[in-house]
């Protein structure tokens, strides 16, 4: 069965703070790892990434993948109190089905 | 830009009935998927379907649930006997190359 797990579960900064959240992964076939940012509702797509060693940036926003270590990191710099989300990793398998990890809640203070 | 539509919002229904949850895909992307969440815990995927058949579902989908593309714009999931534990979001996803998109999802409410 595919396992994705995210650490940590949570966690509180302030404004202007960076964070580092860590995405690890087991699955068969790795297709796609992607990351999405779920405020009230849906989930919002912010990087799909295939390749190891590739950074991908978005504003503030970048993720990196090592399928070597099967893990991938998101950093948010300079938080903003508009970041606060719950931030969800998922790997797409050969069959394309996203497996999803329980996700890390980021709580950015003024 | 084009998004993914669900519908209702939210929907609320007594056990036992059946309910039809409605989603419009971005109109070029062909594989569609129904995942689901229930509160406080992970999204978890229900099925996908490509080329007007199921490609794969999970053990959660079981027979009361279907779905079908009627008439080549919507997508929609029907559970046929709604029991307490299917209160959940329900999430519509279509996917263009490896990137799967999310609609607004429609919590459901079995009481």
């Amino acid at each position: 069965e595919d396992k994705v797990v995210q650490s940590p579960l949570s966690l509180v900064v302030h404004e202007g703070d960076t964070v580092t959240l860590n995405c690890s992964y087991e699955v068969t076939n790795f297709r796609s790892l992607l990351w999405y940012k779920q405020e009230k509702k849906a989930p919002t797509f912010l990087f799909m990434l295939t390749s190891s060693g590739i950074e991908k940036k978005s504003g503030r926003l970048s993720s990196i993948l090592d399928k070597k270590e099967l893990f991938s990191i998101l950093n948010i710099t300079a938080t903003q109190t508009g970041d606060s989300a719950v931030y969800l990793c998922a790997v797409g398998g050969g069959d394309y089905k996203l497996s999803f990890g329980a996700g890390t809640t980021v709580t950015v203070r003024a | 830009e084009p998004e993914v539509t669900q519908t209702p919002s939210h929907q609320v229904t007594q056990m036992g009935q059946e309910v039809i949850l409605r989603c419009v895909p971005i109109s070029n992307h062909l594989y569609f998927y129904w995942y689901r969440q229930i509160l406080g815990q992970k999204v978890e995927f229900l099925v996908s379907f490509y080329n007007n058949e199921i490609s794969e579902k999970s053990e959660i989908f079981d027979d009361q649930f279907s779905v079908e593309r009627p008439d080549g714009s919507n997508f929609t999931l029907k559970i046929r006997s709604t029991k307490l534990e299917d209160s959940a979001m329900y999430f519509c996803a279509s996917q263009v190359g490896r990137e799967q998109f999310f609609g607004p999802g429609t919590r459901l409410t079995v009481l």
